[in-house]
């Protein structure tokens, strides 16, 4: 099955400066790569996902990048603020169009980011 | 938001005791999830359900057992539970299997 691998565990900046996490995953067949931001206390939600037809998917100060042949993908956000601080979680998986083929979404271990005022 | 709710937010149960969590979407979905949140821990995931059957269940023991009466409703009967077994249990849904998940806020058990 696919095993997904998060780093780093904790991560700590300054407001201002930019944060990255990376994940790396097993399963060539995973085509679906979500990020999931949880502040305390609150439930994960979707921040921003990308597709395996596509190498970077920017949203305003987050973006995402993926490289296929070494089956890594990267959370990046700029300009952090203290807002930002929350664990953030990778996941992969793989789906069809039609959702007739299909694996379970795999999570990363979750990043705890700190950002400092 | 209310796309996926979760009751009770809050429960305390003894070990011997019989309880369940409920959880509701609103969002059309087919597929919904169970999950157990421990401190410090990833997202484990315990059951997934498709289109009303189970299609995963990752070795979880069988003093949890789920149910999904239709594609909007999703059960946790719990009982005889351990200590261990405190932590924050989440729902989540999504359009099929391996699509994006929409998460309930959970519900925080604590066993004594």
């Amino acid at each position: 099955g696919e095993n997904v691998e998060q780093h780093p565990s904790t991560l700590s900046v300054q407001e201002g400066d930019s944060a990255v996490i990376k994940c790396t995953y097993s399963d060539s067949a995973s085509n679906y790569f979500p990020w999931y931001k949880q502040e305390l206390g609150k439930r994960p939600q979707l921040i921003i996902d990308i597709r395996s037809n596509v190498g970077e998917k920017k949203d305003q100060r987050i973006a995402v990048t993926l490289n296929k042949t070494a089956k890594h993908f990267s959370l990046h956000i700029t300009e952090t603020q203290p807002e930002d601080s929350a664990v953030y979680f990778c996941a992969a998986s793989y789906a069809n169009a039609g959702g007739t083929s299909y694996g379970k979404l795999t999570f990363g271990q979750g990043t705890i980011l700190t950002v400092h005022p | 938001e209310t796309g996926v709710t979760q009751t009770p937010r809050h429960l305390v149960m003894g070990m011997t005791n019989k309880k369940s969590l409920k959880c509701e979407q609103h969002l059309g979905h087919n597929a919904m999830y169970w999950y157990k949140q421990s401190a410090k821990k990833p997202l484990e995931l315990m059951f997934v359900y498709s289109l009303e059957e189970r299609v995963e269940n990752n070795s979880v023991p069988s003093r949890f057992s789920p149910e999904c009466p239709n594609s909007s409703h999703l059960f946790l009967h719990l009982h005889t539970l351990q200590p261990e077994d405190s932590a924050l249990y989440l729902c989540a849904s999504s359009f099929r299997p391996g699509h994006e998940q929409y998460f309930g806020p959970g519900t925080r058990l604590t066993v004594t």
